[in-house]
């Protein structure tokens, strides 16, 4: 079973502010990272240890995590944003890295 | 300019084995973590294993435990995964990825290779 849980899809309107979310018990200990994938390219890091933002992920792009659940936010949302969204885990229990089914978001 | 190269994917029928590797370069390979993880098509990614920086620290998600063995040769700035008793399954897409944690405490995976393709099948 997954641990993490996320919505299948998001819709956003170029500009405005979009909300993706993953929830599960681990984050309530661990840190969440996300992962942003275009169809047929390799995932790229957005956002680790809950609200950090590796070199060269635009400012737009910041995450959060509250009890259960951490949120990608991506403001001033742009049509190149467009693309799945994967949240992960390490789940020290397990030692395992734990992945999200996979959000898409969609700018319209 | 960090690259990491995959190679040996290749059709395997069921209960085969194959070797992947995957070539490093421009980083210093032996202070990073290494992870690989794979992807079914038309599915998210799935972790497979990691391995700290000097080989010491191995971990691997169940569904491939006593199957798969990742190593790595740190004079060769490689990374390997022999994957033996193959199954229907195991077909994906297999990426090396470089772990931004360092020691032996994963954090996520901050580069990406182009991935080799596994298909498993009669």
């Amino acid at each position: 079973s997954n641990d993490l849980t996320q919505p299948p899809s998001v819709s956003v309107s170029p500009g405005q502010t979009a909300r993706i979310t993953c929830s599960g018990d681990k984050l309530r200990n661990e840190y969440a990272s996300w992962y942003q994938q275009k169809p047929g390219q390799s995932p790229v890091l957005v956002v680790f240890q809950d609200t950090k933002r590796p070199s060269g992920i635009p400012e737009r792009f910041s995450g959060s995590n509250s009890g259960n659940t951490a949120t990608l936010t991506i403001s001033g949302t742009q049509p190149m944003d467009e693309a799945d969204y994967y949240c992960q885990a390490w789940d020290t229990s397990t030692a395992s890295y734990v992945f999200g089914p996979g959000t898409k978001l969609t700018v319209l | 300019e960090v690259q990491l190269a995959e190679s040996g994917g290749d059709l395997v029928q069921p209960g085969g084995s194959l070797r992947l590797s995957c070539a490093a370069s421009g980083f210093g390979f032996s202070i990073y973590s290494m992870n690989w993880v794979r992807q079914a098509p038309g599915e998210g990614p799935e972790w497979v294993s990691y391995i700290s920086s000097s080989g010491k620290t191995i971990h691997y998600a169940d569904s491939v435990k006593g199957r798969f063995t990742i190593s790595r040769d740190n004079a060769k700035n490689s990374l390997y995964l022999q994957m033996d008793s193959l199954r229907a399954e195991d077909t994906a897409v297999y990426y090396c990825a470089r772990d931004l944690g360092s020691g032996t405490s994963p954090l996520a995976q901050n580069y990406w290779g182009q991935g080799t393709l596994v298909t498993v099948s009669s």
